[in-house]
């Protein structure tokens, strides 16, 4: 399977622990972005890699949340002391240029 | 702030039916429009990417129109059949970075 995968599927995980997620890309793309999906709206965008750079960060993204792509491969999403209202699907999507993005599976979220 | 809508939020309509649906977006710095399909359990998959205006793009029984200038795109479906039952995503990207700013999805339901 070349697409792009992403682990856990689901994460249920009790207020104010921390969790990581993780996001393999397609191999070719130098692109990778991370977006949340809460229900009934559309993709909303967290930040954006080139390469290893992290080039762009909604300004909605409070400092608990981080995320690394340190050889420009893989990409981590980490969520520090957790909030029910972080309960969300986290969608990885990968490009190369300016093209379409492939999404993985996403990561659902459930913060007790 | 830029704002993608789309309209109607969802639809139902009867199999074998043709149906359309409507993303509005800026009609300033505009770059690219993509439109997506999100099934239920399954990842966003790209359908259409339109960069310029009076583009008109076709995918089988589906197909997608873009004015740039009044800044809409429109989907028509053809012949609707139970499969075309999901979420259709529009996404707007700006010529000024590499963000996709996405509507909250036209959510469509086919009637057997």
């Amino acid at each position: 399977d070349t697409g792009v995968s992403q682990d856990p599927r689901h994460k249920i995980t009790k207020r104010g622990q921390n969790v990581t997620f993780r996001c393999d890309p397609i191999s070719e793309h130098n692109r990778l972005y991370w977006y949340r999906q809460t229900l009934g709206q559309g993709p909303e965008f967290l930040t954006y890699f080139q390469n290893e750079a992290q080039l762009e960060k909604s300004r909605l993204l409070s400092d608990r949340f981080s995320a690394e792509r340190p050889k420009g491969s893989f990409s981590t999403l980490e969520i520090q002391r957790t909030e029910q209202g972080d309960s969300a699907m986290y969608l990885c999507a990968s490009t190369t240029q300016r093209r379409a993005e492939f999404f993985g599976p996403g990561t659902r979220l459930t913060v007790l | 702030i830029l704002n993608v809508e789309q309209s109607p939020q969802s639809l139902h309509v009867q199999e074998g039916d043709s149906t359309n649906f409507t993303c509005s977006f800026p009609s300033s710095n505009f770059y690219a429009l993509h439109w997506y399909r999100w099934e239920t359990a399954k990842s966003p998959e790209a359908l259409f990417v339109m960069t310029l205006n009076g583009d008109e793009k076709k995918k089988g029984r589906i197909s997608a129109t873009l004015n740039t200038k009044e800044g809409y795109s429109y989907l028509y479906i053809k012949g609707s059949q139970p499969e075309d039952s999901a979420t259709y995503l529009c996404a707007f990207e700006t010529d000024s970075n590499y963000q996709l700013i996405w509507g909250a999805g036209t959510k469509l339901i086919i009637k057997p």
